[in-house]
């Protein structure tokens, strides 16, 4: 089955600086990879997601990139805020999003005012 | 007017007791799944259901019993509650290919 590893644990960076978030995964037939965001006590919400034929997808402060060959894909955040401190969680699937969710161990992300 | 909604919030309950946990989503969605997450915060996927169809069935104790009445609910019931059932519990929907969105979650505590 699907294998999903997300790096770093945990991330600390300054208000206004950028944050990257990594993950691989192992299953070369996943097509789906969404990003969610969890608050602490609330529930995971998707943030942005990206399908396979897309290389590069950008909402705003944040993008995410996706390396089929590599089979990696990352998070991107710019102009850190400090409402952007959270649980992030990447996550893949297959038959775009149609089949279960295997998420990654999850970032969480400090921002430091 | 929450998309997906779960009852109950918090349960806190003794070894051995059995419980429901019931979960319904108003957004048409046609799948539907829950998802346990454990005191390291790890996600994963219990079951999943399709159209009142079981589809996803992880490898999950027997004790744990899925239930979807129609396509806007889906309850999970769980017999003789163990310590290490404590979690939270997600259940969340989707359209046909499209984001799966969590309900708030229903936080476990066996005693």
């Amino acid at each position: 089955g699907e294998n999903v590893e997300q790096h770093p644990s945990t991330l600390s960076v300054q208000e206004g600086d950028s944050a990257v978030i990594k993950c691989t995964y192992s299953d070369s037939a996943s097509n789906y990879f969404p990003w969610y965001k969890q608050e602490l006590g609330k529930r995971p919400q998707l943030i942005i997601d990206i399908r396979s034929n897309v290389g590069e997808k950008k909402d705003q402060r944040i993008a995410v990139t996706l390396n089929k060959t590599a089979k990696h894909f990352s998070l991107h955040i710019t102009e850190t805020q400090p409402e952007d401190s959270a649980v992030y969680f990447c996550a893949a699937s297959t038959n775009f999003g149609n089949e279960k969710l295997t998420f990654g161990t999850g970032t969480r992300l400090t921002i430091i005012p | 007017d929450t998309a997906v909604s779960q009852t109950p919030k918090y349960l806190v309950t003794q070894m051995g007791n059995d419980k429901s946990i019931k979960c319904e989503q108003n957004l048409g969605h046609d799948t539907m799944y829950w998802y346990k997450q454990d005191s390291k915060k790890f996600l994963k996927i219990m079951f999943s259901y399709n159209n009142k169809e079981l589809i996803i069935n992880e490898t999950v104790p027997n004790r744990f019993s899925p239930k979807s009445p129609d396509k806007a609910h889906l309850n999970l019931h769980i017999n003789s509650l163990e310590l290490g059932d404590s979690a939270v519990y997600f259940c969340a929907s989707s359209h046909a290919g499209e984001t799966q969105y969590f309900g708030p979650g229903t936080r476990l505590l066996v005693l």
